[in-house]
């Protein structure tokens, strides 16, 4: 089945630190992944769409200035989260789909970021 | 009203009962639906994708109703490791979206 593999799993770093976070698809292409945000105890929240070769759709409220996407190629897509406060600290988790853009989604590990 | 919605629960349930979730849709375009499930500070995985004409995998049921725009998984024979949280996701091809409900969490009690 579709694999989708996120790197890395954990970070711990210091407050103004930029935290990138790669989400890889492993046997398949994906033209769309999809970046989702989880605080402790609460659902899922879709932050941004990210597009192979154009730019991140970003949902309301998450400013694209803070968290950089780029979508280079069929099987990459990065997060950058710029000059990290500790309120940013979260579970970031990367999806895809290996069928249609809005197929059954695969998942990424997921990447708990502390910051102190 | 709310594009997906869940009962966020929690349900409490004996091990070995029954239990079913109901997830309402708003947008009457909506073509793909699913359910995942998500463990404690883990990703979601697939549980099951819900077809038409209702599908059933082993302990699990999915039902899809277009008229009242719902969708409902049904577990019978509950474990204790069927404990996590079930996410009702509703898809569109027409416009891209993916909409994930809020899940609804279920304790399966020994």
């Amino acid at each position: 089945g579709a694999v989708v593999s996120q790197h890395p799993s954990w970070v711990i770093c210091k407050s103004g630190t930029s935290v990138k976070i790669e989400c890889r698809s492993l046997d398949f292409q994906a033209t769309t992944m999809f970046w989702y945000r989880q605080f402790p105890k609460q659902s899922l929240m879709l932050m941004a769409t990210s597009n192979e070769g154009s730019k991140a759709t970003y949902e309301q409220g998450v400013e694209k200035d803070k968290f950089l996407i780029n979508h280079a190629s069929l099987t990459l897509s990065t997060l950058t989260v710029t000059s990290a406060h500790p309120e940013d600290s979260s579970f970031y988790i990367c999806s895809a789909s290996g069928q249609t853009r809005v197929g059954p989604q695969h998942f990424g590990d997921g990447t708990r970021l502390s910051i102190l | 009203r709310k594009e997906v919605e869940q009962d966020p629960g929690p349900f409490n349930v004996p091990e070995g009962a029954t239990v079913a979730f109901n997830c309402t849709y708003s947008n009457s375009a909506s073509q793909s639906f699913f359910w995942y499930r998500q463990d404690c500070r883990k990703e979601p995985k697939l549980l099951m994708s819900v077809y038409s004409s209702g599908n059933e995998d082993g302990r699990f049921t999915a039902q899809l109703n277009r008229a009242s725009q719902y969708i409902s998984l049904l577990i019978r024979d509950s474990k204790l490791s069927d404990s996590a949280t079930y996410l009702c996701v509703v898809s569109s091809n027409r416009d891209d979206k993916i909409i994930f409900g809020k899940g609804t969490r279920l304790h399966i009690l020994p």
